[in-house]
């Protein structure tokens, strides 16, 4: 069973720039999430997504990002314009859908984004 | 609302000598909590985790934490490093509200192993 990708896996971009970044969760996995994690800080949360639901967005810094998850399978974030500050490594993970009991959240291998 | 602090951002042991990382946790329901470890170029992988059954959970390559609620602490343990443990550790923690579980991650902990 392939694991989650993300891509690319290393992003140098300018300040005003635009740019996507991509999850691929496991197949079948229902949930998807995305995280940050800014340099030698916490992993933080961003939004959750129940197929191509957004559950909860409640993380997501400001309305210079933009995620979706177009028919439930890949996701995307977009972050237009970029600022500095926005440099980091962002975190997808995927986990079985459903409610009554835990389910494990599988991650990526991140994508490290820096804005110059 | 939940919160994890990591104890020490870098901890460094010898080779064959016990690991311990440290890790509490504030939560104003009863937690789930975890340990995840991100090796080099790879994505966060899951250690263990406590979903309110045994207070001492034992995990992968070896690793063990306990649940201590008076103390609100879930420290990592294993007995003898390896060179293959210097990794960074993320002590996580979530409610599971509503069937969901959002993570709630500490500031992490690497881990260096000497010779």
């Amino acid at each position: 069973e392939a694991g989650v990708t993300q891509f690319p896996s290393h992003s140098v971009i300018e300040k005003g720039q635009t740019v996507t970044l991509r999850c691929d969760p496991i197949s079948g996995h229902d949930n998807l999430y995305w995280y940050r994690r800014v340099m030698g800080k916490e992993i933080k949360f961003l939004l959750h997504f129940v197929k191509e639901s957004k559950q909860d967005e409640s993380g997501m810094p400001n309305n210079r990002f933009l995620a979706e998850r177009t028919g439930g399978t890949y996701s995307t974030l977009k972050v237009q314009p970029a600022e500095l500050e926005d440099s980091g490594v962002y975190f997808c993970a995927s986990s079985r859908g459903g409610t009554v009991t835990y389910n494990e959240q599988f991650f990526g291998p991140g994508t490290r984004l820096t804005v110059l | 609302a939940q919160s994890v602090t990591q104890l020490g951002s870098h901890v460094s042991v010898s080779e064959g000598a016990l690991v311990l990382l440290r890790c509490n946790y504030s939560s104003s329901v009863p937690p789930y909590l975890f340990w995840y470890v991100q090796y080099p170029n790879q994505g966060l992988q899951l250690l263990l985790k406590y979903t309110s059954a045994a207070t001492l959970v034992k995990g992968i390559n070896g690793f063990e934490a306990e649940f201590k609620k008076s103390e609100t602490s879930f420290h990592l343990t294993k007995p003898s490093a390896h060179m293959s443990d210097a990794a960074e550790y993320f002590c996580a923690v979530s409610d599971f509200s509503g069937g969901y579980n959002k993570l709630i991650f500490g500031a992490g902990t690497r881990l260096a192993v000497h010779p």
